[in-house]
């Protein structure tokens, strides 16, 4: 079946410090991959989305992913978080198929202290 | 630019009760989605609508209704609330149906049921 899966339901960073938040997907060809990020009480944002070429796709505010075919992750990282970075983040994937529409992690919820 | 609106933004409503909730969009987006969003189980998808008119059914459709009657809005019914259920709702707009189409999501209903 497929599956998109975040082994990390809780992180804690300082402030400063650099974030690697994790992503596994089960597909059987190569999925469309997002990571959204979702701040208190509001909707989802697209940070970065990735499909074909250069594995590493930068995104928005400073967040970078690595998309990895040998290892089935495509791994969220940024290389200094500020307080505001604070959220819960979410890897999605979705095969070109789209009939079973995006398919969802169970979320990573980042906080990040002073 | 655009925004997704919802309402209301909270729900509570009593066992066996009909409950209806709204979305829309001014991005001129044809395609439509409701998720819903459950605490430990991320995002899962309940309808969505290609164009004006058409409905689509997700992985978790049984026990929802929805209605597109305008370009501009969807509505979800839940048909029969269920006792202690507690959700939030996630209207999401794409420009078209596609997997690498970006999905711009609204704030969320948060329903809770007595």
């Amino acid at each position: 079946a497929q599956s998109v899966t975040q082994p990390d339901a809780r992180v804690t960073v300082s402030e400063g410090a650099s974030l690697q938040l994790r992503c596994k997907y089960s597909y059987s060809g190569t999925p469309y991959l997002f990571w959204y990020v979702q701040y208190q009480r509001q909707g989802l944002q697209l940070l970065l989305k990735y499909y074909s070429g250069d594995p590493v796709v930068q995104g928005v505010n400073g967040f970078e992913a690595e998309f990895s075919k040998s290892d089935s992750s495509f791994h969220l990282r940024k290389a200094s978080v500020h307080w505001s970075d604070s959220a819960v983040y979410f890897c999605a994937a979705s095969l070109y198929n789209y009939a079973q529409g995006l398919t969802f992690g169970l979320g990573t919820r980042v906080s990040v202290f002073p | 630019g655009g925004i997704i609106t919802q309402t209301p933004k909270f729900l509570i409503g009593q066992e066996g009760q009909k409950l209806t909730l709204k979305c829309q969009q001014n991005f001129n987006h044809d395609t439509m989605y409701w998720y819903r969003q459950d605490s430990g189980k991320g995002l899962r998808l309940i309808y969505y609508s290609i164009t004006e008119n058409d409905l689509q059914k997700g992985d978790l459709s049984e026990g929802y209704d929805a209605s597109r009657e305008k370009k501009s809005s969807f509505s979800l019914t839940v048909t029969s609330a269920q006792k202690n259920e507690m959700a939030v709702f996630l209207c999401a707009s794409s420009i078209r149906l596609g997997p690498y189409a970006e999905q711009f999501f609204g704030p969320g209903t948060r329903l809770t049921v007595l």
